[in-house]
């Protein structure tokens, strides 16, 4: 299975300060995407690297790949309350994406 | 554009009894997908189809059936439905890119929670 694993799987911030979730993957891949899930909805796509990009920003977001570690990295610079979420990697090397457990993402006023 | 819609949004089923669940996109999109999400366990893809009349296996398909008669619409059956199936399920789906196909991102519905008593 091409399931990514975010670490850590639980983070809890102050707004202002960086958060930084992680994710490892086991075998090469088209791309890596990262979604978002707020309490009790679906999930949003939040920004997708491809295997030959090393890093991509998108507002406050930036995103590492390292394909030669099998890993990535989201960085939410100036969190905000409402960055509250769930957070799932998404290797992608085919048809579907698998989905990790996610890191849960506390930012507190 | 309402983009995916999933019907219905609540559901309570007894142990043996059978339910269709609907998933619905306008936005002309190729792939379509269902997951299901318990606690802890994150997103489990179920069945998945690349295209109108296609349908493939996913990591639980166990317990499920679907189908995809037009391109807009993607049907998850259960037709003896199980307590271990109390679950919330998303619907989503995405375009096609290239030959051969890459995958963009998804697009999910709001979800549908079910419970089997």
């Amino acid at each position: 299975s091409q399931q990514g694993e975010e670490d850590p799987q639980a983070l809890s911030i102050q707004e202002g300060e960086n958060a930084t979730m992680n994710c490892s993957y086991k075998t090469s891949i088209n791309n890596l995407q990262w979604y978002r899930q707020n309490s009790g909805r679906g999930l949003v796509h939040l920004i997708l690297i491809r295997s030959n990009e090393r890093e991509k920003h998108s507002g406050r977001l930036r995103v590492t790949l390292d394909t030669s570690k099998k890993s990535s990295s989201l960085l939410i610079t100036a969190s905000r309350a409402a960055d509250t979420a769930s957070y799932f990697c998404a290797p992608n090397s085919g048809y579907a994406l698998n989905f990790g457990k996610g890191t849960s993402l506390l930012v507190t006023p | 554009n309402a983009g995916v819609t999933q019907t219905p949004k609540f559901r309570v089923l007894k142990t043996g009894q059978s339910m269709t669940l609907l998933c619905a996109q306008d936005m002309n999109h190729e792939y379509m997908y269902w997951y299901r999400q318990d606690p802890g366990m994150g997103l489990r893809l179920i069945h998945y189809s690349v295209g109108e009349g296609t349908t493939a296996k996913g990591e639980v398909p166990d317990g499920y059936n679907v189908s995809r008669l037009k391109k807009q619409n993607f049907l998850l059956g259960l037709e003896s439905a199980a307590p271990s199936q109390t679950s919330v399920y998303f619907c989503a789906s995405s375009y096609r890119l290239g030959d051969p196909p890459t995958q963009l991102e998804q697009y999910f519905g709001p979800g549908t929670r079910l419970t089997v008593t």
